[in-house]
C-alpha cells in the first residue's frame, strides 16, 4: 500500500501544460527531498527528477519538480507525444525508514 | 557506462525461496547503494530493499521477515532472496543503483526488469 498519494490519471493536448501531484506527510515528502520517475510503456523506470527540484543530464527543461509542506509536484510544459508514460513520486520516509513511491500517475496526450 | 542486469527464474511454486542476482557491469560494485525494486502486473512501484557497499541492508518493513539482500564484490553482483513466496510476490522485479551524487534514495540506474511468476 503506497504511502504516497498521487491522482491515477492526467492529460493534456501538445503543448499544454500538465501538473502532477504527490501527497504525503511530515515522515516523508515533508522532512526529505522528493525524487520522480519516468516509466514508458514496457521500459524500467527512469529517473526524472532528485532532489525535489534537480534535473539530471539529458532531462529536458520541461520537466520540473516542487515541494510545499507535506505535497509535491510534477510539472511537464510543452506536453509532447513522448511524454505518454507512468510518473511516480518517491521519497525516504523517517517512520517507516525506507523508501516509498507514489501511486503512479498515467500521462495521456491527447 | 554502468549498466545492471537481472538474473533468476522466471516461474516458482508458491512457498519457495526466490533467488535473483543482479550483474554491474561498466562500474564497481564497491560504492554506492545496491536496490531491489518490484512491480506487480499493472501496479506501481513498490521499494524491497538495498544493501550499502559495506554490507549494511535496509529493507522494506512489509516485507523484512522474508528479505535477505547480499553484496559479492568478487563477481561484481548482488542478488537478493525473498523466501515463502506467494501469488502476491509475482512482479516484475528491478535492480538499481542510488547513492550516486544525485542523492541517497535517487534510483539513477536501472536493470531492464526480470519478471517472476508464483504459480502452483
Amino acid at each position: 500500500q503506497s504511502v504516497l498519494t498521487q491522482p491515477p490519471s492526467a492529460s493534456g493536448t501538445p503543448g499544454q501544460r500538465v501538473t502532477i501531484s504527490c501527497s504525503g506527510s511530515s515522515s516523508n515528502i515533508g522532512g526529505n527531498s522528493v525524487n520522480w520517475y519516468q516509466q514508458l510503456p514496457g521500459t524500467a523506470p527512469k529517473l526524472l527528477i532528485y532532489s525535489t527540484n534537480q534535473r539530471p543530464s539529458g532531462v529536458p527543461d520541461r520537466f520540473s519538480g516542487s515541494k510545499s509542506g507535506t505535497s509535491a509536484s510534477l510539472a511537464i510544459s510543452g506536453l509532447q507525444s513522448e511524454d505518454e508514460a507512468d510518473y511516480y513520486c518517491a521519497a525516504w520516509d523517517d517512520s517507516l525508514h525506507g523508501n516509498v513511491f507514489g501511486t503512479g500517475t498515467k500521462v495521456t496526450v491527447l | 557506462q554502468v549498466q545492471l542486469q537481472e538474473s533468476g527464474p522466471g516461474l516458482m511454486k508458491p512457498s519457495e525461496t526466490l533467488s535473483l542476482t543482479c550483474t554491474v557491469s561498466g562500474g564497481s560494485i564497491s560504492t554506492y547503494y545496491w536496490t531491489w525494486i518490484r512491480q506487480p502486473p499493472g501496479r506501481g512501484l513498490e521499494w524491497i530493499g538495498y544493501i550499502y557497499y559495506t554490507g549494511s541492508t535496509t529493507y522494506n518493513p512489509s516485507l523484512k521477515s522474508r528479505v535477505t539482500i547480499s553484496l559479492d564484490t568478487s563477481k561484481n553482483q548482488f542478488s537478493l532472496k525473498l523466501s515463502s513466496v506467494t501469488a502476491a510476490d509475482t512482479a516484475v522485479y528491478y535492480c538499481a543503483r542510488a547513492g550516486s551524487s544525485l542523492g541517497a534514495n535517487a534510483f539513477d540506474i536501472w536493470g531492464q526488469g526480470t519478471m517472476v511468476t508464483v504459480s502452483s
